[in-house]
């Protein structure tokens, strides 16, 4: 199983609500991702996920929580989201054995597109 | 920091001609070099990568050697087909977690 799967597929809500992203992966991965991609953009990294524990967060607004529950699983929680944070939000894993290495293949999920209205 | 370079798009091409993408970057140690595609509607997918100096990174056809002397990693395919038509991205990872991507490049392939 080379897969990471991602739901929901589309997602759509207000400046007000409280919503999850969610990203699962069987692969025996150590090293979780979250991405995100605007429109005919590259992906920019959001937090990095090394072992369950957080290691590295790019000046995330705290709009945006993430939790590694376990091993297989890596969660965004998004609370009072801004128009401006539409977009394709990637999970992606790596193997990630020895910690995080430059070397490691990432695996994408097929993404969550969001839209903030 | 990091950067990477690819060239601008978009790439037209008939079916069965030859595809380069031009990929340059800038690091300040030795980085893996990786190319993905992502088809419409769809994530990323590594579609090769090299670790070190030299080495050859192929895949369905794609090929792209790591060029340290000229910090470039090219993609190239000799017979592109209808069905290649995404959007690629060339990407550097130097410092462990760390990606940088360039900019996409998307390829139409017209039969």
């Amino acid at each position: 199983d080379t897969e990471v799967t991602q739901t929901p597929k589309h997602l759509v809500m207000g400046m007000t609500n409280k919503k999850s992203l969610k990203c699962e992966q069987h692969m025996g991965h150590r090293a979780m991702y979250w991405y995100k991609q605007k429109a005919k953009k590259p992906p920019e990294l959001m937090f990095v996920y090394s072992y369950e524990k957080l290691s590295i967060n790019e000046s995330v607004p705290s709009r945006f929580s993430p939790e590694c529950p376990n091993s297989s699983l890596l969660n965004l929680h998004l609370h009072a989201l801004q128009p401006e944070d539409s977009a394709l939000y990637l999970c992606a894993s790596s193997l990630g054995l020895a910690g995080v290495v430059s070397a490691d293949t990432q695996y994408f999920g097929p993404g969550t597109r969001l839209t903030v209205l | 920091g990091n950067s990477v370079t690819q060239m601008e798009g978009p790439v037209t091409l008939s079916e069965e001609a030859f595809l380069t993408i031009n990929c340059t970057y800038t690091a300040t140690g030795y980085p893996s070099l990786f190319w993905y595609v992502q088809y419409p509607g769809e994530g990323l997918q590594l579609l090769l990568k090299a670790t070190k100096a030299d080495d050859k990174g192929s895949n369905k056809g794609f090929e792209a050697t790591y060029r340290k002397e000229t910090t470039s990693f090219h993609l190239e395919k000799g017979s592109v087909q209808v069905s290649d038509s995404a959007v690629y991205f060339c990407a550097l990872s130097e410092i462990a977690g760390k990606s940088t991507f360039g900019d996409g490049t998307t390829l139409t392939v017209k039969p």
